[in-house]
Parts: structure tokens; C-alpha cells; sequence
């Protein structure tokens, strides 16, 4: 029940393109969701995070769309671009607890 | 420096000897925690420190792990007798607070451990 289940394991994407990266999760008591994004030889840094009471965020390029009923949640890149190529992890945790349960994350990898 | 630094940033040692890791967190944050990364492969939790609590140790793989934070500031993860299957990235990551938005993680850049 505590798992967070990402997908795909890699994807690539033209540039220009939409990038989807999608999560599952099981334990409806979550209520954080980030999204870090980590480059090669960098520990990861919060790229965005949503609340179960609102079904979409946008910073920019980033959106995350969130489906409480169907205890999904993913991230939308716009326009692609090659400085997006890096890793994604999506993550769940309870308001009251410092635990982050992490998603196995996602290489993205954007074609010039 | 602002953020969290972390070293050596990279270590190789031989099978059997003692390893410590160093994180120093951006300061004020009360929250510290150690991830361990394997190669392309996701955040493994450790061990984590929330001010004078009591840490929560319920990551840490074997007794060989071991972690301290002093003065509620720096802390250090030590892995004895080292295995090959430690090899990995160890990161730290520090935050203000547990919880919702004011509970962002800052991660350092990691120590790369590859044990021969």
C-alpha cells in the first residue's frame, strides 16, 4: 500500500514534443505529490508538486495533471527540449509524515 | 556555499575497509536524511534525523550502516567492512520541516562509493 508505481522506465521524445511520465499509488491517505528531476552527477531537485485538491498544476512547460479516483498522477513536459533530458521521479508522501515513498523513476531522453 | 555539501564526492576503497560519508546541511534545516542511489536506479532510504528526535533507522540495509548527526547539524554515515554491493551514490538531502510545501527536499551532490 505504500508503493508508488512510475512509468515508463525511459522515454524519448522529439524535441518539441509533449513528454508523459505517469504514477499509480495505492494509499489513499498521500496528500503531496512532487515531481524532482535529477541530472547526471546531481542529487535531484523539486521541479514541482500538487495537493490532491486541485486536479492540475502548471509552472511553464511543467504540468501536473492529477486523477484522485483513479489514484494517478503524471507529468506533463511541453515543447520538449533537449536540456529536459534528465531523470524524473514522481513521489507521494502524508502531510504529517516526513517519509517521501519514491517512484523507481524515469530517463528522459529529448532529440534535438 | 548555500546548499547542501556533501564529501568526498568520490571514494574508492577496498573490500573490508571502514568508509565515512560527510553531509553538511544548509543551514537551519532541521531535517536530514541519506539516500542511497545504485546505478540507474531509484532513491533508497537509509536513515533519517529530525532535530533531538530519536533517528529514524529503518532503512539502513545491515548493522554495517551506521549514521550520527552532532550539534543537530553535520552528520556522518559510516559503513564498515565494506562490500562490493555498497557501491553506490549516497546522498543527503536536507529540509526545513516535514510536510507539504515547506517540506522540499535539497539534495547534495553525493559521494560515489565503489568498493574493489
Amino acid at each position: 500500500q505504500q508503493q508508488v508505481k512510475q512509468s515508463p522506465q525511459s522515454l524519448i521524445v522529439q524535441k518539441g514534443g509533449i513528454s508523459i511520465i505517469n504514477c499509480a499509488y495505492e494509499n489513499t491517505a498521500f496528500d503531496y505529490f512532487p515531481w524532482y528531476q535529477q541530472f547526471p552527477g546531481k542529487g535531484p531537485a523539486l521541479l514541482i508538486a500538487i495537493r490532491p485538491d486541485v486536479s492540475e498544476k502548471k509552472e511553464g512547460r511543467f504540468t501536473i495533471s492529477f486523477n484522485k479516483s483513479a489514484k494517478q498522477f503524471s507529468l506533463h513536459i511541453m515543447d520538449s527540449q533537449p536540456g529536459d533530458s534528465a531523470t524524473y521521479f514522481c513521489a507521494a508522501s502524508l502531510d504529517s509524515n516526513y517519509q517521501l515513498i519514491w517512484g523507481a523513476g524515469t530517463k528522459l531522453i529529448i532529440k534535438p | 556555499g548555500a546548499g547542501v555539501s556533501q564529501s568526498p564526492s568520490n571514494k574508492v576503497t577496498e573490500k573490508g575497509k571502514d568508509v565515512e560519508l560527510r553531509c553538511d546541511p544548509i543551514s537551519g534545516h532541521t531535517a536530514l536524511y541519506w539516500y542511497r542511489q545504485s546505478l540507474g536506479q531509484g532513491l533508497e532510504f537509509l536513515i533519517y534525523f529530525q532535530g533531538n528526535s530519536a533517528p529514524d533507522k529503518s532503512g539502513l540495509p545491515s548493522d554495517r550502516f551506521s549514521a550520527e548527526r552532532t550539534g543537530g547539524s553535520v552528520s556522518t554515515l559510516t559503513i564498515q567492512r565494506t562490500q562490493q554491493e555498497d557501491s553506490a551514490v549516497y546522498l543527503c538531502a536536507s529540509s526545513f520541516m516535514p510536510g507539504l510545501e515547506t517540506g522540499e527536499l535539497f539534495f547534495g551532490e553525493g559521494s560515489r562509493l565503489t568498493v574493489l
